[in-house]
Formats: C-alpha cells, sequence, structure tokens
C-alpha cells in the first residue's frame, strides 16, 4: 500500500537520551516534512527538505536535527531528550509543486520523554 | 506578523449542517487548506482553496474570502463519523503551511 510509514508507533524515553524517528515514504515525493502537535496548538513544523539533499529548519528547530539522503527516506533525530519534547510526532511529504502542494501524513509517533 | 484562528470544540446534530470557520492574517498567501484528523488519527486532506468562492464535495464545501481574510467549512447531512478535529491552514509565501489549533466536532444523535 503506498503512502508514509513512521517507526516506532510510540516510545517512551529517559531524559538525556538519543533517539531518531523513522520516515519512508514510497510516493516519490520530493518534499518531506516533520510536525510536532501539541494539545491547544497547532501543528508546528520542525525541518523540512524540498529536494534529496537538501534541508531546512521550519517553526521550532532547536534539539532536533534531520538529513534527507534519498527521495524515500526522512529520519528526525533528537540529539538529548527533554521532557518539553513529550509529543505526537507527523512526517508528511507531497510533490513540492507549489502553492496545490497537498502534504500527506504518516501515522504519527507518540513520544514521551521523562 | 501570520495567525490563524479556529473555534476550539463544536457540537451538532447527526443529520443537520454544520459551519466551521477560520480566519487568518497573512502578508503572503498561496491557499487554504482543510483536513480531518480523527482522535488518535493523522491529519487527512479535505480541501483546498485558492480563489474566492465555494468549493464544493459532496457533503463538504469550502468558501474562501481572500479580502476578509477569512474561510469556512461546511458540512452537511452530518454522520457520526464526523466527529473528528478539523484543521485550518494557510500557505504562506515561503510555501510553508501555517496551521490552526483545530477545532473539535462532537455530533450527537
Amino acid at each position: 500500500i503506498a503512502g508514509i510509514t513512521q517507526a516506532p508507533t510510540s516510545q517512551i524515553l529517559a531524559a538525556g537520551r538519543r533517539m531518531t524517528l523513522r520516515c519512508t515514504q514510497d510516493m516519490r515525493h520530493n518534499a518531506m516534512y516533520w510536525y510536532r502537535q501539541d494539545l491547544g496548538l497547532g501543528l508546528r513544523l520542525i525541518h523540512y527538505s524540498n529536494t534529496a539533499g537538501t534541508t531546512g529548519k521550519g517553526e521550532v528547530p532547536d534539539g532536533y536535527s534531520v538529513s534527507r539522503a534519498n527521495t524515500d527516506d526522512f529520519p528526525l533525530t533528537l540529539a538529548s531528550a527533554v521532557p518539553s519534547q513529550t509529543s505526537v510526532y507527523f512526517c508528511a511529504s507531497s510533490d513540492g509543486g507549489g502553492s496545490t502542494d497537498t502534504q500527506y501524513f504518516g501515522p504519527g509517533t507518540r513520544l514521551t520523554v521523562l | 506578523g501570520q495567525n490563524i484562528d479556529q473555534p476550539t470544540e463544536m457540537t451538532a446534530t447527526e443529520g443537520a449542517i454544520v459551519q466551521i470557520n477560520c480566519t487568518y492574517q497573512t502578508s503572503g498567501f498561496n491557499g487554504l487548506f482543510w483536513y480531518q484528523q480523527h482522535a488518535g488519527e493523522a491529519p487527512t486532506f479535505l480541501s483546498y482553496n485558492v480563489l474566492d468562492g465555494l468549493e464544493e464535495k459532496g457533503r463538504f464545501s469550502s468558501f474562501l474570502s481572500r479580502s476578509k481574510g477569512y474561510s469556512y467549512l461546511l458540512l452537511k447531512e452530518l454522520q457520526m463519523k464526523d466527529s473528528a478535529s478539523y484543521l485550518c491552514a494557510f500557505m504562506d509565501s515561503n510555501y510553508q503551511l501555517i496551521w490552526g489549533a483545530g477545532t473539535k466536532l462532537i455530533i450527537k444523535p
């Protein structure tokens, strides 16, 4: 089934630990995104990539890093997790075609940092 | 600056019609999106408006007025499965989506 997969589905992590959230899409989309969703707030963009080999910072990039070695994969790394990074993380992808660009979302990763 | 606002929660009755409003402010605008998100699931695309007017898609319609910075999502013949959060987002001048916090729609029998 075509789409976006994320792993793990959920994770409980001790503060200070390193964690990588995985995201893979098979739609050959150029652009990929990482968002966090917190209660009472809209989706907030962490990092994005318009095409393989390039990345950019979103609204809330601090404490997170990404890489885009190929078209399909866009991992998000928390170098040293803190409790404020407890959230639901969504990966999304789109054709990257400008204003009509519809984003398609993965199922999300629920992360708890203790 | 940029901002976007929508009601936190709305309640409606099965079979009825409900209108969810969204207002936004931005200096650069490249379209307005509506997504549906069921609890514990990913957002899914509903509609896109870039020109003023009404776009109809089955039971769902979306309206945009660029001069007023205003959009609404109209849901007709409500069904229990329409209970979800509805997210409004505009695309800014950098082609990034700026998201509202979502409107939780509760459908009662």
